[in-house]
């Protein structure tokens, strides 16, 4: 089974803080995400990343950066955390190509919710 | 207009009873298609994925995909209790075949 994890369930921060959020896969995907969850606006993509040291932004990267020097890490970083940052955080990592197949599933991580205060 | 669009929830179902979701999606060339079920609190569970037009079943799932009309659905039979959840509708959009796209969900009530 894939497994994703993330470093923390819950986190409170205060204003200005620099947040680190960790998600590391145990699949040998290639593709991992970092998304962010709020009511009534679904799952907006922060960034993702295709390769290692690779990274593209997604939706919502404003106010964000992520890192990914190995494989199996990718981090979402907030360098000074806002009040409208406060949230659910989701990573998710999927499997990329194997020869004519691309496999598009996405599995995901428990969340990190984070309040920053 | 949105990429992924769900039936409006919520949606109340008695407990042995269908429940219907639908989705619908605005890229035609889109070729992969998800559902998640994600229970209050908890992150997405892939549930099913379908490719191919026509329908996909697996255990008291039904996916159903109709390309022409930009279309899929999710039938879940003989509801259960255990299945109150919201259900997100993904699409892989054709420009980027490692993004999917997410509706934002329909709850689902079982009503025992």
């Amino acid at each position: 089974d894939v497994k994703v994890t993330q470093s923390s369930r819950y986190l409170v921060k205060r204003t200005g803080e620099k947040v680190f959020l960790e998600c590391v896969q145990d699949m040998d995907h290639e593709n991992m995400f970092w998304y962010r969850q709020d009511p009534g606006l679904g799952l907006r993509l922060i960034y993702f990343s295709y390769d290692v040291k690779m990274k593209e932004k997604g939706d919502i990267p404003e106010g964000y950066s992520v890192s990914r020097e190995k494989k199996e890490r990718f981090s979402l970083i907030l360098e000074s955390a806002s009040t409208n940052q406060t949230s659910m955080y989701l990573c998710a990592s999927s499997l990329a190509s194997r020869g004519a197949i691309t496999y598009n599933e996405q599995f995901f991580g428990p969340g990190t919710r984070l309040t920053v205060l | 207009q949105k990429e992924v669009e769900q039936n409006s929830g919520p949606l109340s179902v008695p407990e042995g009873a269908i429940a219907s979701l639908n989705c619908t999606y605005s890229d035609r060339g889109s070729q992969s298609f998800f559902w998640y079920r994600q229970y209050s609190g908890k992150s997405p569970e892939l549930i099913m994925f379908i490719y191919s037009n026509g329908d996909k079943e697996d255990g008291r799932f039904t996916a159903q995909l109709n390309k022409a009309s930009q279309y899929v659905s999710l039938l879940i039979r003989d509801s259960q209790p255990s299945d109150s959840a919201t259900y997100l509708c993904a699409v892989t959009p054709l420009r980027n075949d490692y993004k999917l796209s997410f509706g934002a969900g329909t709850t689902v009530t079982v009503r025992a």
